[in-house]
């Protein structure tokens, strides 16, 4: 079946830092790909997403690529802040009203 | 403009006890979903409605039931809650049924506890 496996937190960077999280996904077809982000006390919220190969999802300055030929949805940061501290979800969607979530990342920004 | 307002926040129950918890959404979505948080497992789908009139199963459907009342309702009930239901509960909507690529909206959560 569909499933997604993203890199095991928790992470913790300093301020300005470079952030990637790593997500893996297997699938049958072509899914759509999605990052939703998770704020302390708060439901999930779309974070960016992209819904065919090659594909860039960008969203207050993170952005993420749809590779079909890994079959990873890496999410990249330049400078996080420390208003980015949350848990992040990688997922997918195949069409047919089951949306699958990776286990989630903690990110915690340090000043 | 509420978005997916879920009721109660925080429900503490014994083992075998009853509770039903509501989920309403006031963006004239059609599709709604139930979703159970752990940790480590990300989020997993419980049952969702494509439709007004429609629920169908997901991946862990096993001692749940569900009504949807109507278009903006969409109800989780537990109908002898145990340990194992110790979760956060989420609702979503989104706007059409099987549309691929689709957001999915998310309300804040119930925190159930069953002792």
């Amino acid at each position: 079946g569909n499933s997604v496996t993203q890199m095991e937190g928790p992470v913790t960077l300093s301020e300005e830092a470079f952030l990637t999280i790593n997500c893996t996904y297997t699938a049958t077809g072509y899914p759509s790909l999605f990052w939703y982000v998770q704020y302390p006390g708060e439901g999930l919220q779309l974070l960016l997403k992209a819904t065919k190969a090659d594909d860039k999802g960008s969203n207050k300055g993170f952005e993420a690529t749809y590779r079909k030929e890994t079959t990873s949805f890496h999410l990249e940061k330049g400078s996080v802040q420390v208003s980015d501290s949350a848990v992040y979800f990688c997922a997918l969607d195949s069409n047919n009203n089951d949306m699958r979530f990776g286990a989630g990342t903690r990110l915690t920004v340090k000043p | 403009n509420a978005g997916v307002t879920q009721t109660p926040k925080f429900q503490v129950l014994k083992t075998g006890q009853s509770m039903t918890l509501q989920c309403a959404q006031d963006m004239n979505h059609n599709s709604m979903y139930w979703y159970r948080q752990d940790p480590g497992m990300g989020l997993r789908l419980i049952y969702y409605s494509a439709s007004e009139g429609t629920t169908d199963k997901g991946e862990v459907p096993n001692g749940y039931n569900v009504s949807r009342l109507n278009k903006r309702e969409f109800s989780l009930r537990l109908e002898s809650a145990a340990p194992s239901q110790t979760s956060v509960y989420f609702c979503a909507s989104s706007p059409s049924p099987g549309q691929g690529g689709e957001t999915q909206y998310f309300g804040p959560g119930t925190r159930l506890l069953v002792l």
